[in-house]
Parts: C-alpha cells; structure tokens; sequence
C-alpha cells in the first residue's frame, strides 16, 4: 500500500496568514493527489484534484503544488471558515490512502 | 443536482454482518463513468477507503478488511450497497459513500453513524 504521511498535524494560524499543509508519499503518485476539507460535523469537501485542479466553486486562495511523491496545499489568506481538517488522498494505485490529517485552527 | 444519503442499522452487535445503502439522485451509476464509493471514518479519527464500484461494475476493495467487504448496485433504483461481514467494535465509525470522479469525490452523503455493541 503507498503511505501518505500528512504534516503538521496541527497548525494555528492568524486571519490573513499564508499556511502551508503537506502530503508526502511513498512512492511516485503522478499527481494522482487530492485535498479535502472537513468541517466539524460535516462531510469532507474536495479542494484540489489532480495535485494542483481547483474544484469549482473553491476559493482562489486555495492552491496545490507537488509532483512525484511530495504535495502541498496553500491557503493564501487564512479566513475564519477555512478552521477544519483537512486530508490528503492518492488515487494513484488501490488501495486508496489518506493522509492522516491538519487540524488547522485560527489563532 | 447531485445528492447521496446513506441508511444504515444504526447499531449492531458483534459478529453481525453491516448492510449500508446509499441512495442517489443527479446522475446514474448505467451512465460510462461513473462510480461510487464508500469511506469510513471512526470518531475524531481519519478517513479510510473501503470500496468502489463503477459503472461496468468493476470492483476495488481495501484488503486491510480481509475479504469482509461487498460492494454492489441496483441501477433501476439509484442505490449502492456495501457489506460488512462479522462486525466489531472497531467498524464504529460514519459511514460514508461519495461519486467517484477518476479517483476523487466530488460528492459526498451526510454520512451514517454506526455503533457496535454488545
């Protein structure tokens, strides 16, 4: 199975602050990398397919980077309702993984 | 419009077996493409795939659960299934089932809780 190994695993950051999250595979998943946000009590939402696509209907601020087996996604401006957990996914090779997931808190 | 639901038992006893459906509206699991899948995710803990199925009624499982799982559809009703064989406490969890897009979810049910317990 590929391990995607998610950092931070918390993270707390100011309204306005540039964050960073990152997924680290391990092995080469050819961008096959997906972010998603969880709200507390809600369902995920996907952010980012194909390592660096942004969904319709996410803000801009939202961005992916990364090849081969390292990934990141930037929010640009940190916004009250961006607190939440987000996960990483590889849809490169079965079984599916997740990262382990941010809790990512305003300050 | 895409919308998921998933229905579920609610609570079950060890060693039972989990049936989960997942009723659909907005597309239609006859149509080339198209795929749902299923996601666990146990309280305050990550997400975990558990299955696809497609269109064509290709078939992914996640070996981790040892041959527990069944995955199915009925297309005349906008419905996908998931079985779980000889529960435990460990399958507690929010069921979830999502549209397959390529490999992501673009959309996802409200999720169904599930307790095991004796």
């Amino acid at each position: 199975d590929i391990q995607m190994t998610q950092s931070p695993a918390s993270l707390s950051a100011s309204l306005g602050e540039t964050i960073s999250i990152e997924c680290r595979a391990s092995e080469d998943i050819y961008s096959n990398l997906a972010w998603y946000q969880q709200k507390s009590g809600k369902s995920p939402q996907l952010l980012i397919y194909a390592a660096n696509r942004l969904q319709d209907g996410v803000p801009s601020r939202f961005s992916g980077s990364g090849s081969g087996t390292q990934y990141s996604l930037k929010i640009s401006g940190m916004q009250p309702e961006d607190e939440g957990d987000y996960f990483c996914l590889q849809g490169s090779k079965f079984p599916l993984t997740f990262g382990s997931g941010t809790k990512l808190e305003i300050k | 419009q895409v919308t998921l639901k998933e229905s579920g038992p609610g609570i079950l006893q060890p060693s039972q077996t989990l049936s989960l459906t997942c009723t659909f509206s907005g597309f239609s699991l006859s149509t080339y493409g198209m795929g749902v899948g299923w996601i666990r995710q146990p309280s305050g803990k990550g997400l975990e795939w558990l299955a696809n199925i497609w269109w064509d009624d290709d078939k992914y499982y996640n070996p981790s659960l040892k041959n527990r799982l069944t995955i199915s559809k009925d297309t005349s009703n906008n419905q996908a299934f998931l079985k779980i064989t000889n529960v435990d406490t460990a399958d507690t969890a929010t069921y979830y089932c999502a549209r397959i897009e390529t490999s992501d979810y673009p959309y996802w049910g409200q999720g169904v809780m599930v307790t095991v317990s004796s």
